[in-house]
């Protein structure tokens, strides 16, 4: 398994860009998510999935999309960047309620500079 | 006030020494996860907990429920476990967590 997978792993914008963070797990979890990491601050929870087709806002959804067609794949969009949203990007996931023990998987992060 | 706090901020130690890292949370859960961050970024779990204590090789982690207090442990220390420990309190999904500022530890030969 390769479990979370991320692209890229570094990313450059200019503010008003807009691009598109992949996340993909090949463990069949039912749960995602997408955090940002900033100094200081710890990991901050974006917007999560319990499932596909289902999706629902964290702690800092503003100036970001997801949608969640297949289990696999959970990728985060950003409309139109801003020098804010520079950050390191982690995706995670986890099994379901179904399981006793949900460790969290996380993929390798996307560094992402925003001029 | 943060929801999840850590202590200490930084810690640094000599080989062989235990290792004690805190954390409290004021949010309702059902799980309390601890995590580890390498220096390259990447982060594993170590541990996700409901209630007592769970010991995994030299790491040991407890959670007090009613005083909503967990602390994690490192029993001779080594450099290798020079890391960023992380807790998060919440669901036992890891669904949506709510993470502490991370303490970062460091390990002397």
């Amino acid at each position: 398994n390769a479990g979370v997978t991320q692209t890229p792993k570094f990313q450059v914008l200019k503010t008003g860009q807009s691009m598109t963070l992949q996340c993909a797990q090949d463990m069949n979890h039912e749960y995602m998510s997408w955090y940002r990491q900033d100094p200081g601050m710890g990991l901050r929870l974006i917007h999560y999935s319990v499932g596909a087709g289902i999706t629902d806002q964290g702690e800092v959804p503003n100036g970001y999309n997801v949608s969640r067609s297949t289990t696999e794949d959970f990728p985060l969009r950003l409309l139109s960047a801003a020098p804010s949203q520079t950050s390191v990007y982690f995706c995670a996931s986890s099994y379901s309620r179904r399981h006793s023990y949900n460790e969290q998987f996380f993929g390798p992060g996307t560094r992402l500079t925003v001029l | 006030k943060n929801e999840v706090e850590q202590s200490p901020q930084n810690l640094t130690a000599q080989e062989g020494e235990f290792i004690t890292i805190n954390c409290s949370y004021s949010v309702g859960i059902s799980a309390l996860h601890w995590l580890q961050q390498h220096p390259g970024g990447g982060i594993v779990s170590l541990f996700m907990l409901s209630s007592g204590k769970k010991k995994h090789g030299r790491l040991i982690a407890t959670i007090n429920i009613q005083e909503k207090h967990s602390s994690l442990h490192i029993t001779a220390s080594h450099p290798r476990d020079s890391a960023v420990y992380i807790c998060a309190a919440g669901e036992t999904s890891g669904s949506r967590l709510t993470f502490g500022e991370g303490t970062q530890l460091t390990v002397n030969p």
